[in-house]
């Protein structure tokens, strides 16, 4: 059974980075898509950007580019997303999720990182 | 980049009726088209994939249909545990892969 477990909540000062974590466990790692996605308060889901660990290839939504990096360590298979030039904007619970198959749908979720910006 | 639209915004079904939840794409996306289901303070849950393929343990009561750009959501029987934001998401064309605004359903 697959696991994903994410690194605890955040506070953080405006203009500040945040890096949150992903370790999954269970299944092969390095073989199957990991993505990020976020939810403002009260708000819907929002594809932030995904990583294929087996190939280091990376994919970013353009609303992120430049501010975002994703990445993977399969020596523990951990997946991490760091985002920089924080803004109250991007106060939301971040959750990592794992494909099942090729196709980019989501059947594996981690319980989510609350990032709160704020002065 | 493929807008998805979802309608009603909020659904209220009386127990054990039919609620039928819309989602439409800006362009086809043939039946590249996932449902999740999200309660309050948890994490999404896929319940349909392909369209219509439900995932596993996902009660029979849910499906999915449609292909192209119009598909629907329907829940045969709503139960009180059904009450939750339903979201639908494109995987046809990306980046970016993309949710509609989600459907909201409660208890009449």
């Amino acid at each position: 059974q697959v696991q994903l477990v994410q690194s605890g909540s955040e506070v953080k000062k405006p203009g500040s980075s945040v890096k949150v974590s992903c370790q999954a466990s269970g299944g092969t790692f390095s073989n199957y898509a990991i993505t990020w996605v976020r939810q403002a308060p009260g708000q819907g889901l929002e594809w932030v950007g995904g990583i294929i660990p087996l190939f280091n290839s990376v994919t970013y939504a353009q609303k992120f580019q430049g501010r975002v990096t994703i990445s993977a360590d399969e020596s523990t298979s951990t997946a991490y997303m760091d985002l920089s030039s924080l803004t109250s904007e991007d106060t939301a619970v971040y959750f990592c999720a794992r494909v099942t198959s090729g196709s980019y749908y989501f059947n594996y979720w981690g319980q989510g990182t609350l990032v709160t910006v704020s002065s | 980049e493929i807008i998805v639209t979802q309608s009603p915004a909020t659904l209220s079904v009386s127990p054990g009726q039919r609620a039928t939840l819309s989602c439409r794409a800006s362009q086809s996306v043939n039946s590249n088209l996932a449902w999740y289901q999200q309660k309050p303070g948890q994490a999404p849950r896929l319940l349909i994939y392909g369209a219509s393929t439900r995932a596993t343990g996902i009660p029979a009561r849910f499906s999915g249909s449609g292909s192209g750009t119009e598909f629907t959501l329907t829940i045969s029987s709503l139960q009180s545990e059904d009450v939750a934001v339903y979201y639908c998401q494109q995987y046809n064309n990306w980046p970016p892969l993309t949710f509609g605004g989600g459907s909201k359903v409660e208890i009449k």
